[in-house]
């Protein structure tokens, strides 16, 4: 099926681990991105990309970073794993806006 | 920062009743869309409305906008319990790819 795909679903880091966020869309998007939510909050940008070979920071950038890969795919690295990083994380692609942007069915990370 | 305000947090209806769910914000916006997400999975997109439009409809969902008061509302009519989830609002503020989302609105429709 078209869409957004994650890996890997569920994580949990020791503080001071490395990690990476894997994000692949499938629908020629050129726009990807990543959030963060936490209960009782909406969603927070992280990084985003517009284009390919293209990155930004978002409402939230601080303790990762990302690659825009190829026009699929967009990664998220954690280089040093803290508790306030304990989050799920999303990614999302649109094709630009005003349109409506296709989002991943998240990972669960766990930072202890 | 969060533009969007959903209201109420939390609704809880009788199946096949109207669900209506409020959305404020702060500034001024190029559009408006509406996302549900069900537990445990990613947000799924319901309807974009923009700024020159005041109402829009998609099956059992109506949206309008009123930009004087800076407010939306969702309204799901004739509800099923698969609406059951959360429903949040994201503002386009300046057209830089990013949208601003509000907490949220969790609907529970009871069987």
């Amino acid at each position: 099926n078209a869409g957004v795909t994650q890996t890997p679903k569920f994580q949990v880091l020791k503080t001071g681990q490395s990690m990476t966020l894997q994000c692949a869309q499938d629908m020629n998007h050129n726009s990807m991105y990543w959030y963060r939510q936490d209960p009782g909050m909406g969603l927070r940008l992280i990084y985003y990309s517009a284009s390919e070979g293209t990155t930004d920071k978002g409402e939230v950038p601080n303790g990762y970073n990302v690659s825009r890969l190829n026009k699929r795919e967009f990664s998220l690295r954690l280089e040093s794993a803290a508790p306030s990083q304990t989050s799920v994380y999303f990614c999302a692609s649109s094709e630009s806006l005003p349109y409506g942007y296709t989002f991943g069915s998240g990972t669960r990370l766990t930072v202890v | 920062s969060q533009q969007g305000e959903e209201d109420p947090q939390a609704l809880s209806i009788q199946e096949g009743e109207n669900a209506t769910m409020n959305c404020s914000y702060k500034t001024s916006i190029n559009n408006l869309q509406w996302y549900r997400q069900n537990s445990g999975r990613g947000l799924v997109h319901l309807i974009l409305i923009r700024s020159n439009e005041r109402e829009k409809h998609s099956g059992r969902l109506r949206v309008t906008l009123d930009t004087s008061k800076k407010s939306s509302s969702l309204l799901i009519t004739a509800s099923r319990a698969a609406d059951t989830a959360s429903y949040f609002c994201a503002t386009d503020v300046d057209s830089n790819y990013q949208l601003i989302w509000g907490a949220g609105t969790k609907l529970i429709i009871k069987p």
